[in-house]
């Protein structure tokens, strides 16, 4: 049975670090056969893609991000990690993470506000 | 990066009508697109992939077309629950970019 879930801090302050976890438990982080990407929406916009980790265990970020964004995956665990560094409201946002290069599976997304 | 632009930004549309969108990419992308429907409050859902393969599951009245750098969804008969916002996705290239997305309302 396939758990999807998303967990982290739905209210982050200006300056400090967003932090999220996605956990699929039908093992396709597990078995490291897909990539997987972290995707942002701001409210009532259009998506972003943060950055994805290979099936190699390769990760690269968005350039726009990169000095803030931080990813790695437990592979053991069956979860990736998000962080981001020095938030502002621009990055409040619905946060999902998807699997492989086009995106066939979606986790249900949570909202991140960025607000003291 | 490689941009990708939508249009209409907006369209409107009735029971039974035939829907275009096109996908425009500031470079040559291949068939590296895909297409993803989006309703209030949900997780986008993959519709087509590689410009014009059908994902498992999607209705035919569905189907992509277009390679290079123009690309098109068209939907051919409008269902109620086709209203909804269709983003494009390339995939050719890092970073990886979305079109702004087209509202299809009735």
């Amino acid at each position: 049975q396939m758990q999807l879930q998303e967990s982290g801090s739905g209210l982050v302050k200006p300056s400090q670090t967003l932090s999220l976890i996605c956990t699929v438990s039908d093992g396709s982080i597990s078995n490291g056969a897909y990539s997987w990407s972290w995707i942002r929406q701001p409210p009532g916009k259009g998506l972003e893609w943060i950055g994805y980790i290979a099936h190699n265990g390769h990760i690269q970020s968005n350039p726009s991000l990169m000095t803030r964004v931080t990813l790695s995956v437990d592979r053991s665990e069956g979860q990736l990690s998000l962080k981001m560094t020095s938030v502002t409201a621009a990055d409040t946002a619905v946060y999902y993470c998807a699997r492989g290069d086009y995106f066939d599976l979606w986790v249900l997304g949570t909202l991140v506000t960025v607000s003291s | 990066d490689i941009q990708m632009t939508q249009s209409p930004s907006t369209l409107s549309a009735s029971i039974g009508d035939r829907v275009t969108i096109t996908c425009r990419a500031s470079q040559s992308i291949s068939s590296w697109l895909a297409w993803y429907q989006q309703k209030p409050g949900k997780a986008p859902n993959l519709v087509i992939y590689e410009a014009s393969t059908l994902e498992s599951g999607v209705p035919s009245t569905f189907s992509g077309s277009g390679s290079g750098t123009e690309f098109s969804l068209t939907i051919s008969r409008m269902q109620p629950e086709d209203f909804a916002t269709y983003y494009c996705q390339q995939y050719s290239e890092h970073p990886l970019t979305f079109g702004g997305g087209t509202k299809v309302e009735i």
